[in-house]
């Protein structure tokens, strides 16, 4: 257990719908970033929450939109759905601002059927 | 645009030999670079790691070599174990705060 908790673990769901993946912060944690994992593609930033505020943008479609709550945890917002947003979601969380070494959670697969 | 590439998506290596995964980048302002090790159904686990200040990184039977110059650098398990068999992701950053991964390289060590 790396101490990021991700759930759902799996999610299968129509085009044209909306679901939201949350996340957990290890404990102290201040930065929250997500990441997207498409099948043979490495780990593409989407963006990063740090004590509730955006920090920094990546390749984050405009369908696609996050925030960071009071109580650190972390929510990714995915709308219309379309078949090539199956993929894996992780989240990631780090004390400061840096990422030297951040961890991980276990991900969240979704399917777009 | 993949500014952190592995090209080769799988290594297979026999147990107690030695392991190289390769990864080259693109961007010259990155200035620290990490490797990841992913498990199936787990999330990707810091490794080790390098500065660009260095050329070499030692942490047990993990060793990470940096070459600017060739905006190279390379990991190197030795002995290579079964339970090193995952897959491996390079990263690197610059002094923005999010990480470039490239697309991961498939170990099997065969016992």
């Amino acid at each position: 257990d790396s101490g990021v908790t991700q759930t759902p673990k799996h999610l299968i769901t129509a085009t044209g719908q909306r679901v939201t993946l949350r996340c957990s912060p290890r404990s102290g944690d201040l930065s929250v970033y997500w990441y997207q994992q498409s099948l043979d593609q490495g780990l593409q930033f989407l963006i990063q929450y740090y004590n509730g505020e955006e920090r920094a943008k990546g390749n984050i479609l405009e369908r696609f939109s996050a925030q960071q709550f009071p109580d650190l945890h972390s929510e990714l917002n995915l709308s219309s759905l379309e078949l090539g947003d199956s993929a894996l979601y992780f989240c990631a969380s780090s004390v400061g601002t840096a990422n030297y070494g951040y961890t991980f959670g276990s991900g969240t697969r979704l399917t777009v059927v | 645009d993949q500014q952190v590439k592995q090209n080769s998506p799988s290594l297979s290596v026999q147990e107690g030999r030695i392991s190289i995964l390769n990864c080259d980048y693109t961007n010259s302002m990155f200035d620290y670079f990490l490797w990841y090790k992913k498990y199936p159904a787990e999330g990707p686990t810091f490794l080790i790691s390098i500065s660009s200040i260095k050329d070499k990184n030692e942490d047990g039977r993990f060793t990470v070599f940096l070459n600017k110059s060739a905006k190279h650098l390379s990991l190197h398990i030795v002995p290579s174990q079964p339970g090193d068999s995952a897959v491996y992701f390079c990263a690197a950053l610059t002094g923005a705060n999010n990480l470039f991964f490239g697309t991961g390289t498939r170990l099997t060590v065969i016992p």
